[in-house]
C-alpha cells in the first residue's frame, strides 16, 4: 500500500511570507495528524483531524497557523505570516482509527527554512 | 504535564554489541508506550508498542521493557548491525489521547 505522501519536500521562505504544505494520507485512513519537529526535537501535534473534523488543535498557534481537511482526504497546512521560528520539518501521519495505542504512519515531512 | 526524558546524547557501539536506549516519563501513567525509528531526512517509523500489563515485548532483535513503578521503558537492540544506525524515538499517549514524543536518542553503530 503506498505511504503517507507530502509535498514539497522542501521550502525556503523569508520571514513574513506565506507558506503551504500539503499531505495525502493512507488510503482509508480517517485519522490525520500534523506535526512540527524542530532540530534534536521529537515531533509535536499540531492538529488531529477526525475525517474532515477537527479533534485537537490546542497546540496550533492559531494567529498564524491554519488547516483544513475539506473532504476528509487530502490535508493543506498553511503558515501565514511565517516567523523565524517555525524553521522546522512538518511531518503529516495518518491511522486507521484514533484512539491510544494506534500506530500512526508518518510521511517524509516537508522541511521548512525561513529567513 | 506529561514530560519525556530520553538520552540526550547519542550512543556509540560496536557492531554485534547490544544497544540500550532509555526513555523516562513523568506526571502520567500510560496505559501504551510505542517506540519509534527515525532516519535523517525521513518521518518516524513504527517499531513496537508495549502496554502497561506488559513486562517485555520481542520482536527479531529488538526487545522493550516497560516498568510503571520506575516510569521508564528500556529499548534493546542485539547483534546491532550498522544499519540500525538512526534516531529511536520513545512516545506515549497522554490522558487526552494525544501522543507525546521524547527528543530521541542517535544511535550510531559502527562496524
Amino acid at each position: 500500500e503506498a505511504g503517507v505522501a507530502q509535498s514539497p519536500r522542501y521550502k525556503i521562505i523569508e520571514k513574513r511570507q506565506s507558506v503551504a504544505f500539503w499531505c495525502n494520507p493512507i488510503s482509508g485512513h480517517a485519522t490525520l495528524y500534523w506535526y512540527q519537529q524542530i532540530l534534536g526535537q521529537g515531533p509535536k501535534l499540531l492538529i488531529q483531524f477526525q475525517n474532515n473534523g477537527v479533534v485537537d488543535d490546542s497546540q496550533l498557534p492559531k494567529d498564524r497557523f491554519s488547516a483544513e481537511r475539506l473532504k476528509g482526504v487530502d490535508s493543506t497546512l498553511k503558515i501565514q505570516p511565517a516567523k523565524l521560528e517555525d524553521s522546522a520539518v512538518y511531518l503529516c501521519a495518518s491511522s486507521s482509527v484514533a484512539g491510544a495505542g494506534e500506530t500512526q504512519y508518518f510521511g517524509p515531512g516537508t522541511r521548512l527554512l525561513v529567513l | 504535564s506529561q514530560k519525556i526524558e530520553q538520552n540526550s546524547e547519542a550512543l556509540n557501539i560496536q557492531e554485534g554489541k547490544t544497544a540500550t536506549l532509555t526513555c523516562n516519563y513523568t506526571n502520567y501513567s500510560p496505559a501504551y508506550l510505542q517506540w519509534y525509528r527515525q532516519d535523517p531526512g525521513r518521518g518516524p517509523v513504527f517499531l513496537l508498542l508495549i502496554r502497561e500489563n506488559e513486562k517485555e515485548k520481542r520482536k527479531e532483535r529488538l526487545k522493550v521493557t516497560f516498568d510503571t513503578t520506575l516510569k521508564q521503558s528500556l529499548f534493546h537492540i542485539t547483534a546491532s548491525q550498522p544499519a540500525d544506525s538512526a534516531t529511536y524515538l520513545c512516545a506515549l499517549y497522554n490522558q487526552g489521547g494525544k501522543l507525546i514524543f521524547g527528543q530521541g536518542t542517535e544511535l550510531s553503530v559502527k562496524p
